[in-house]
């Protein structure tokens, strides 16, 4: 089976650092996407990682540790927009390459 | 951008109605599509993977009969909702990759979903 885990909510200051961790179990592991989901919307893109490593992609960074099973996303300079559930998604090597989603982290920044 | 269109955006009606959902890939074909369910303030989770041409693939747990899912054409999936009832109220959301299945890399593009609310 699959699990994925990260925290149900976090909360940060605007202008600070905040790192998303996600761990994972899976068979079959073929990338670990990051997105945001803003309150009644779809989701959004933010990372896919497959190797080992930092992925930086302007104030978002994505890292990988695939022997570890473990994740986390990085937002710098965080901004009131920022506020949103940030779901780690991990992809497997099905005959449909499904996506399978953690929980979500639900951000909240302060001012 | 890779683009998927989802209509309708929202949809009230009785209980025992029927209700179809549509989801398009605008600008890519799509051999495998991807439905989603999501209730308040919990995550996505995969009702059903939707494959061109043949049959759909179901998530343990997820009626066959009750959610119908239709993927005649490389760019149109069909999720219908038969004689919903109360408790299939969500929002229901298909996502679509562009290429084939197997290619890792590439993201799920998401519809904009559709709120369902049966009364």
């Amino acid at each position: 089976g699959q699990n994925i885990d990260q925290p149900t909510e976090m909360t940060a200051t605007e202008g600070a650092i905040v790192q998303i961790n996600c761990t994972y179990q899976t068979s079959g592991f073929n990338g670990l996407f990051w997105y945001q989901q803003h309150a009644g919307e779809a989701p959004t893109f933010l990372s896919y990682n497959v190797l080992d490593g930092l992925e930086e992609k302007g104030r978002f960074s994505s890292f990988l540790s695939r022997s570890k099973g473990y994740s986390y996303l990085l937002l710098k300079e965080l901004q009131m927009k920022d506020s949103a559930s940030y779901l780690c998604a991990v992809s497997t090597y099905s005959s449909a390459s499904k996506i399978i989603f953690g929980s979500g982290t639900r951000l909240s920044i302060r001012p | 951008g890779a683009v998927v269109s989802q209509h309708p955006s929202w949809v009230i009606c009785k209980s025992g109605t029927s209700v179809k959902i549509e989801c398009r890939s605008l600008d890519f074909q799509a051999t495998t599509m991807f439905w989603y369910r999501q209730f308040p303030k919990q995550s996505l989770m995969l009702m059903a993977t939707s494959n061109e041409g043949s049959k759909a693939t179901y998530e343990q747990g997820v009626e066959k009969d009750k959610f119908l899912i239709n993927h005649a054409s490389l760019t149109l999936s069909t999720l219908t909702v038969t004689s919903a009832h109360p408790e299939d109220s969500s929002f229901y959301i298909c996502s679509a990759r562009p290429g084939q299945g197997g290619i890792g890399n590439q993201p799920q593009h998401f519809g904009d979903g559709t709120r369902l609310s049966i009364l």
